[in-house]
């Protein structure tokens, strides 16, 4: 199975920052990774496929990049609805695999 | 709008069998051109993708799971079912089905579930 690493695993921040958090694969998955978001209770929701195209709906604020084994998500200026865990998910082999998780909290 | 429920007992006895039913509204399974899957993630943990199934039949399994996995689906009433045998309690956890879209197109591969449904609870305890 390929292994999703994410960093940080959590992490403490205000509205405005830029945040950024970051998803390494354990091998070469070229562009084929998803993120999504998931609100204390709720379902994922799906925010970026492919490393970069932005689901509709989303937010600009929200972007991603990378390709090969390490990939980014950026948050440009957090909202206080952001508050949330962000996973990165692979989809270049079965079966799909997630990452642990980043949970983003507001100090 | 499309839209996923699933339902099912939130208790299952150890060594019984979980199963579990995703209703989809909004669109029709047998002509849609998407894999529908289940994923759980136990209370505090992370997502762990069990497996999907095309409309066609198509099934992909996690191997983690397949020997005990089979995941079906009911074109007339518009639903995709999991059914996993001899559960332990490790396999307590929040279950969510969702719809998956794949793309290939030469080069271009994209997949990704875009359509979650709410979860429902299952909790495996005598």
């Amino acid at each position: 199975d390929i292994q999703m690493t994410q960093s940080p695993s959590s992490l403490s921040v205000s509205v405005g920052d830029r945040v950024t958090l970051t998803c390494q694969a354990s091998q070469d998955i070229h562009k084929s990774l998803n993120w999504y978001q998931q609100q204390p209770g709720k379902a994922p929701k799906l925010l970026i496929y492919r490393v970069s195209n932005l689901e509709t709906g989303v937010p600009s604020r929200f972007s991603g990049s990378g390709s090969g084994t390490d990939f980014a998500f950026t948050i440009s200026s957090l909202q206080p609805e952001d508050i949330a865990t962000y996973y990165c998910q692979q989809y270049d082999d079965l079966p799909l695999t997630f990452g642990g998780g980043t949970k983003v909290e507001m100090k | 709008q499309v839209r996923l429920q699933e339902s099912g007992p939130g208790l299952v006895k150890p060594s019984q069998t979980l199963s579990l039913t995703c209703s989809v509204s909004g669109d029709s399974i047998s002509t849609s051109h998407y894999y529908y899957s289940w994923i759980r993630q136990p209370a505090g943990k992370g997502l762990e993708w069990i497996g999907r199934m095309y409309a066609s039949g198509i099934t992909n399994y996690n191997p983690s799971l397949k020997s005990r996995l089979t995941i079906s689906i009911d074109t007339s009433k518009n639903e995709f079912s999991l059914h996993l045998t001899s559960v332990t309690a490790a396999d307590t956890a929040v279950y969510y089905c969702a719809r998956d879209i794949e793309i290939i197109a030469g080069d271009y591969h994209s997949s990704y579930m875009d359509v979650w449904g709410k979860g429902t609870t299952v909790t495996v305890s005598s």
